[in-house]
């Protein structure tokens, strides 16, 4: 199971919106009926945060300044209003259709 | 408090073997699907295995097939992962992650412990 594909970096200025895209394939992200994508934030030498489940869905405490979409194999997060807090790593997740899991690369956002 | 504690990471020959531990506390461990996931120095997070809350259902990454093993002891609240034919490449924090209830998607991880170093070198 290849990971799935994120950008490397993404950049953005406190206040502005960005996006991370996600990219699979029909076995995970794109698998039918399948809505099981998930997004983690990692601040340098801390565990991963959980922020989005089931594409869409933000767990209690996480703030709707985060949103999580899917179209075709591809899933995308966005965070908006950004501040200087925001500046992590960011990873996908997706089940894939041999009940196993697969992470994106991951993707390093700097808060300019 | 819901906790996850992870133990049993050190430095480790090639070809040796470690025995990591997850000890949870603050929920109902046996009702839980419960997930090791690890990370190289400087790496991405790579998922490793899953076991169901009856121990039934066991899954793991297909790189990894024949040389982990995921157990649960549901008396003692933990779970473990035994890890066999070790190499340099298997370096890194290893995460002990659950599966919350209202989920039906093993990628949905929302209780992380504070992972155990595994350092494979001679």
């Amino acid at each position: 199971q290849s990971a799935l594909t994120q950008p490397a970096s993404v950049s953005g200025s406190p206040g502005q919106s960005i996006t991370i895209s996600c990219t699979g394939t029909s076995s995970d992200i794109g698998a039918y009926n399948y809505n099981y994508v998930s997004w983690f934030q990692q601040h340098p030498g801390k565990a991963p945060k959980f922020l989005i489940y089931e594409v869409t869905n933000r767990p209690s405490g996480v703030p709707d300044r985060f949103s999580g979409s899917k179209s075709g194999n591809t899933a995308s997060l966005s965070i908006s209003g950004l501040q200087a807090e925001d500046e992590a790593d960011y990873y996908c997740a997706s089940y894939t259709t041999s009940s196993t899991v697969v992470f994106g690369g991951g993707t390093r956002l700097t808060v300019l | 408090e819901e906790q996850l504690v992870e133990s049993g990471g050190g430095l480790v020959k090639p070809g040796g073997s470690l025995r990591l531990s997850c000890a949870a506390s603050g929920f109902a461990f046996s009702s839980y699907i419960l997930s090791w996931v690890r990370q190289a120095p400087g790496k991405g997070l790579q998922w490793v295995s899953s076991i169901s809350h009856n121990s039934y259902y066991k899954h793991y990454a297909d790189s990894l097939k024949g040389r982990f093993t995921i157990s649960r002891d549901n008396a003692k609240n933990s779970v473990y992962l035994q890890l066999d034919s070790l190499g340099a490449d298997d370096t890194g924090v290893y995460y002990c992650t659950r599966e919350p209830l209202y989920c039906r998607d093993a990628s949905c991880l929302d209780l992380w412990g504070q992972g155990t170093l595994v350092t494979v070198s001679s």
